[in-house]
């Protein structure tokens, strides 16, 4: 089965940094959502970009997507220790309503 | 509370012995589904609904069965549990399928020995 994939796998910033972390598709898409995990717990849905936006905003979060390189980064920026979890990005395989997880990049924020 | 709740939250069980997960969602939602999050691999579908009577698998059914009888319902089914179904299982629903915003349960955690 195609799954997504995020770059890096884990991550470790100061608080107060910028975390950026990347994912990659495998087929068309309509919209990337990127979702974040607390330990073990449900995801909780972040933003989502459609494929006919390169960037868009909330709150301390930016994301872009290239459709062309079929990629979408997700920037957290003056990261706090609270942003420590892990952060997925999920895609609907277009033509079918499929989702396709990534495997995810464990965010640490030291304190 | 909008919310998807799983039961039950923990379980362990023995290879063969019939169990089910329920899931159930609050928020009239039509689409909804099932994952296992295995380490390393990530969030899988196994099983996903667009609405009443109306399911269809994902990348990993085997194994699982699934029903749809009521629009809030979601049960996932192991008619004969093995130990590789050992997994984190999450049920999510949303409003409606191509890539609406996903809301998930709290997860269940299942050991089969």
């Amino acid at each position: 089965s195609q799954q997504g994939e995020e770059d890096p796998q884990a991550l470790s910033i100061q608080e107060g940094e910028n975390a950026t972390m990347n994912c990659s598709y495998k087929t068309s898409i309509n919209n990337l959502q990127w979702y974040r995990q607390n330990s073990g717990r449900g995801l909780v849905h972040l933003i989502l970009i459609r494929s006919n936006e390169r960037e868009k905003h909330s709150g301390r979060l930016r994301v872009t997507l290239d459709t062309s390189k079929k990629s979408s980064s997700l920037l957290i920026t003056a990261s706090r220790a609270a942003d420590t979890a892990s952060y997925f990005c999920a895609t609907v395989r277009q033509g079918t309503y499929k989702y396709i997880f990534g495997t995810g990049t464990r965010l640490k924020v030291l304190a | 509370e909008a919310q998807v709740t799983q039961n039950p939250r923990y379980l362990i069980t023995v290879t063969g012995k019939k169990l089910t997960v329920t899931c159930s969602q609050n928020m009239n939602h039509e689409y909804m589904s099932w994952y296992r999050q295995d380490p390393g691999l990530g969030l899988r579908q196994i099983y996903y609904s667009m609405n009443v009577e109306v399911t269809d698998k994902g990348d990993v059914p085997e194994g699982y069965k699934v029903s749809r009888k009521e629009k809030r319902n979601f049960p996932l089914i192991l008619e004969s549990p093995s130990p590789n179904q050992t997994s984190l299982y999450f049920c999510a629903s949303s409003l409606g399928a191509g890539g609406d915003t996903q809301y998930f349960g709290p997860g269940t955690r299942l050991t089969v020995l």
